[in-house]
C-alpha cells in the first residue's frame, strides 16, 4: 500500500507557542488530504479537508484561524496550531487521498502543550 | 450528513472464538464503507471497504464485513480470533460529494482472552 508519513511524530510545546506538523505522500499524488483529531480512547473527528491549491474546506465547530492548514504541494500538507494551549493537546492524523475511495492514514503525531 | 454507530465500546473474546462488530450508518445515497484496525502506537490500517457488488467483501487479516442495505449495517466478522486481534476498530462511512470526506465511529476495542 501507498506510505503517508507525519513529522513530529511527538511534540512538547509551551503554552502560547506555535506548532507545525507535515503530513507527506511519499509514493503518490495527493490532491486531497484530510486532518482529524483523536482523543484518548475515542474516535477520530475529522477537523478540515487539504486541497492543494486552494483554502481548506473545515469542518463546524473548528477554528479556521487557529488551526492552519496549508496544501502547498501534491505530496505535502501542513497543520499548525497557533498560540496552543493544554486543551489542543491531542493526537492528530492526517490522511492522503490516492483515489476516489481509498485514502492512507499518516501514524499521527502526539501533541502535549504545557 | 453521513453518521455512523458502533454500539459496542468494548469486546472480548476467546482466542479462537468467532466475532462480530456491529457497524449502522446513516447516509442518504448509496454509501462508501469502510473498516480499520489501530493497534497501540500504529496508524490505521484498512481492513476492507465496500461501495458496489457483492454486499459480501472480504479483507486482510481473516476479515470479512456484510452490506445490508435494509438494516444500514456493515458488520465485521472474523471465524476464529487471534491475540494479535486484539486493537481498536472503527467503522467508517465515506461520502462521495465534499471531497469525500469519511466520518469514523467511535469505535470498538477488542479484547482476546487466552
Amino acid at each position: 500500500g501507498a506510505v503517508v508519513s507525519q513529522h513530529p511524530s511527538w511534540v512538547i510545546c509551551k503554552s502560547g507557542t506555535s506548532v507545525k506538523i507535515e503530513c507527506r505522500s511519499l509514493d503518490f499524488q495527493a490532491t486531497t488530504m484530510f486532518w482529524y483529531r483523536q482523543f484518548p480512547k475515542q474516535s477520530l473527528m475529522l477537523m478540515a479537508t487539504s486541497n492543494e491549491g486552494s483554502k481548506a474546506t473545515y469542518e463546524q465547530g473548528v477554528e479556521k484561524d487557529k488551526f492552519l492548514i496549508n496544501h502547498a504541494s501534491l505530496t505535502l500538507s501542513t497543520l499548525t496550531v497557533t498560540s496552543a494551549h493544554p486543551e489542543d493537546s491531542s493526537f492528530y492524523i492526517c490522511s492522503a487521498r490516492k483515489t476516489a475511495d481509498t485514502q492512507y492514514f499518516g501514524p499521527g503525531t502526539r501533541l502535549t502543550v504545557l | 450528513a453521513q453518521s455512523v454507530t458502533q454500539p459496542d465500546i468494548h469486546i472480548t473474546v476467546s482466542e479462537g472464538a468467532s466475532l462480530e462488530l456491529r457497524c449502522n450508518y446513516s447516509y442518504g445515497a448509496t454509501p462508501y464503507l469502510f473498516w480499520y484496525v489501530q493497534s497501540p502506537g500504529q496508524g490505521l490500517q484498512l481492513l476492507l471497504k465496500y461501495f458496489s457488488g457483492d454486499t459480501l467483501v472480504q479483507g486482510i487479516k481473516g476479515f470479512e464485513a456484510e452490506f445490508k442495505r435494509s438494516q444500514s449495517s456493515f458488520n465485521l466478522r472474523k471465524p476464529s480470533v487471534h491475540w494479535s486481534d486484539a486493537a481498536e476498530y472503527f467503522c467508517a462511512v465515506g461520502a462521495q460529494t465534499g471531497g469525500f470526506k469519511t466520518i469514523f465511529g467511535a469505535g470498538t476495542r477488542l479484547f482476546v482472552k487466552a
